[in-house]
């Protein structure tokens, strides 16, 4: 069973700070992984992917992965009540012929002002 | 660029009718498009996929016969929940990818079945 794992939260921060959002994955064989925001009611956008080790930076969201470990992160710097939301972290599943994307449960981030 | 369509953004129909949801991409084709189903708090579950012109591969635990899925373009692709129960009252959300790993999401279709 492939599966993709996310503390459900919900992570408080005071606005301002470093949010860290974290995920582990079980399938040795995923090779990229997404991270997406779901605001309530919404559907989920694509914050950024990332498929090689180390950090991937995209203005104050930073994407971590250690494929050796099986975990992927999300930073999210200068932290803004705006992006209080539900984080989904996804695996690149290539099982079958479409490829499908395993999404973790979520975790639920707050921002305080 | 990349954006997936839905249509309707809300239904509400009765027990044992019948609901079309549409997904286009509107600015690429789309090789696979993808239909997911969320209930409230919970995560987005894959229900299938589905290839232009292929029928469509449904995830275990879901009904073909009822979940009906078309995609007869590169653009379209439509899924129609029949017989529909206050039990199939939830969100669904279709996304679409032209090839590679990203999928592009749309918007999302509240049904709700009284």
């Amino acid at each position: 069973q492939k599966e993709v794992e996310q503390n459900s939260g919900p992570l408080s921060v005071p606005e301002g700070a470093i949010a860290s959002l974290n995920c582990t994955y079980s399938d040795r064989g995923s090779q990229s992984f997404f991270w997406y925001r779901q605001y309530s009611g919404k559907s989920p956008e694509l914050i950024m992917f990332i498929y090689s080790n180390g950090d991937k930076e995209d203005g104050r969201f930073t994407a971590q992965l250690n494929k050796a470990s099986q975990y992927v992160s999300l930073l999210i710097r200068d932290s803004q009540p705006s992006d209080s939301a539900t984080y989904l972290c996804a695996g690149f599943n290539y099982g079958g012929s479409q490829g499908n994307l395993i999404f973790g449960k979520g975790t639920k981030l707050s921002v305080k002002p | 660029g990349a954006v997936v369509s839905q249509h309707p953004s809300r239904v509400i129909c009765k027990s044992g009718t019948s609901v079309k949801i549409e997904c286009r991409s509107l600015d690429f084709q789309a090789t696979t498009m993808f239909w997911y189903r969320q209930f409230p708090k919970q995560s987005l579950m894959l229900m299938a996929t589905s290839n232009e012109g292929s029928k469509a591969t449904y995830e275990q635990g879901v009904e073909k016969d009822k979940f009906l899925i078309n995609h007869a373009s590169l653009t379209l692709s439509t899924l129609t929940v029949t017989s529909a129960h206050p039990e199939d009252s939830s969100f669904y959300i279709c996304s679409a990818k032209q090839g590679g790993y990203e999928q592009y999401f749309g918007p999302g279709t509240r049904l709700t079945v009284t």
